[in-house]
């Protein structure tokens, strides 16, 4: 069974200041991989996803996420946050008959 | 997301009442999805419908129930809701049939179950 780890519950970070949010996922064939993100009061967008080739992706609002499949790991990163990143943001992997599965969750606070 | 649309926002109900939550979508998508979220856990797959005849049971789908009236419209039902149904609930949609496929989210409905 696939399954996705969010290992941080919450992070607290400065605006302006690099942000890295952490995933693991469990699976034996290459994963298909998502970040989702959650305003406040908003359904859910995507910020971006990994399906084959290149390991680093590039996704909307400045995010990236590298996939190493050694550490079976697909990090979202964003070099300088600002304060509207403030959000929760979910990795998803996709399971067998194409649902989604998602980690719990990491809430991100921005400090002025 | 305009294109996938829940109604109600917000409901509050009492605890063996039946309730409707609705979804619809001017994607054009034949994929769609009910989840729950609850805090610390995520999303949780309840139901889905793959076409307007294909109904599948997700990993929580004990106290629900579907219909998928047509391509465009998925609702989901509490037939007696009870106080741990209290969640906000995502419907969604996707196109084709293709693992790597992106799922686009409606903005919620929160439920309070008293």
């Amino acid at each position: 069974a696939q399954s996705v780890t969010q290992p941080d519950i919450h992070i607290t970070v400065s605006e302006g200041a690099s942000l890295e949010l952490r995933c693991n996922y469990s699976y034996g064939a290459t994963p298909y991989l998502f970040w989702y993100v959650q305003s406040p009061g908003q359904g859910l967008q995507l910020l971006l996803k990994y399906f084959s080739g290149d390991t680093l992706v590039q996704g909307i609002k400045g995010f990236e996420a590298e996939f190493k499949r050694s550490q079976s790991s697909f990090n979202l990163r964003k070099p300088s946050v600002h304060w509207s990143d403030a959000a929760e943001y979910f990795c998803a992997v996709v399971t067998l008959g194409y649902k989604l599965s998602f980690g719990a969750g990491t809430t991100v606070t921005v400090r002025a | 997301d305009a294109d996938v649309t829940q109604t109600p926002r917000n409901r509050i109900t009492k605890t063996g009442k039946r309730i409707m939550l609705e979804c619809s979508q001017t994607k054009g998508h034949d994929r769609m999805y009910w989840y729950r979220q609850d805090p610390g856990l995520g999303l949780r797959l309840i139901y889905y419908s793959f076409d307007v005849k294909d109904i599948n049971k997700g990993e929580i789908s004990d106290g629900y129930s579907v219909s998928r009236q047509a391509q465009a419209k998925f609702s989901l039902s509490l037939e007696s809701a009870i106080p741990n149904q209290t969640a906000l609930y995502f419907c969604a949609t996707s196109d084709l049939g293709q693992a790597q496929e992106t799922q686009y989210f409606g903005p919620g409905t929160r439920l309070l179950v008293l």
